[in-house]
């Protein structure tokens, strides 16, 4: 079955601990997008990525990287530089030209 | 990046027609109005989406008002398993991506 997975579904780590985040699609497609999500909060876009190695800062990109080595692979990395990083990471693709994004199940980061 | 207004929360019967409401007083010419639910502690779903015309899927329908600055999503007999936050969101094409910008949603309560 085609989708995307997010690893691991719940993360801890100590304060000023880099992070990376996994994100895999085999939808073929050209688009990935990460998200985060505050409790009782909508979506704020981090970072995307329209194709591979090509990548753009979304609304709140300070405190993350991210790569797109691969066309399956989007990458996050929380930094310790990101002064509140605890929150419910998504992960998503689209097709090129199409608009429907397809959403991961999540990773729900917690920095102790 | 035009907005969208939506009641914090609704609730329903089950096996009842719901109507959830989005006033986007601001959507320019070219803005799709698309709609997302998520369920609780999982990404967001795309339920449907329309530029002028009421479209309908299996999912639900969406009625677009003729000046475009509302729509109402409608779920013809909700059922338990619809119960989740509901987006609605216009979609802008902005610096190379279809962009989506999240409010805070509308909270779906099914009531057996």
């Amino acid at each position: 079955d085609g989708g995307i997975t997010q690893s691991p579904k719940y993360l801890f780590r100590k304060e000023g601990q880099n992070v990376t985040l996994s994100c895999e699609q085999n939808l073929n497609h050209d688009a990935m997008y990460w998200y985060r999500q505050d409790p009782g909060q909508g979506l704020r876009l981090i970072y995307y990525s329209q194709i591979v190695n090509d990548f753009q800062k979304g609304d709140i990109a300070e405190g993350y990287s991210v790569s797109r080595e691969k066309k399956e692979s989007f990458p996050l990395t929380v930094t310790s530089a990101q002064k509140n990083p605890t929150a419910f990471y998504l992960c998503a693709s689209s097709r090129e030209v199409d608009y429907e994004q397809f959403f991961g199940p999540g990773t729900r980061l917690t920095v102790l | 990046d035009a907005k969208t207004t939506q009641p914090n929360s609704m609730e329903s019967n089950e096996e009842e027609p719901v109507h959830l409401p989005c006033n986007h007083s601001t959507i320019s010419g070219t803005d799709y109005i698309h709609w997302y639910r998520q369920l609780p502690s999982q990404g967001p779903e795309y339920v449907i989406h329309g530029l002028t015309s009421n479209v309908n899927n299996r999912m639900a329908s969406l009625a677009i008002a003729e000046d475009r600055k509302s729509s109402t999503l409608i779920l013809h007999r909700a059922t338990l398993r619809d119960a989740a936050v509901y987006y609605c969101i216009l979609r802008s094409f902005s610096g190379g991506y279809n962009k989506l910008i999240f409010g805070a949603g509308t909270r779906l309560a099914v009531h057996p």
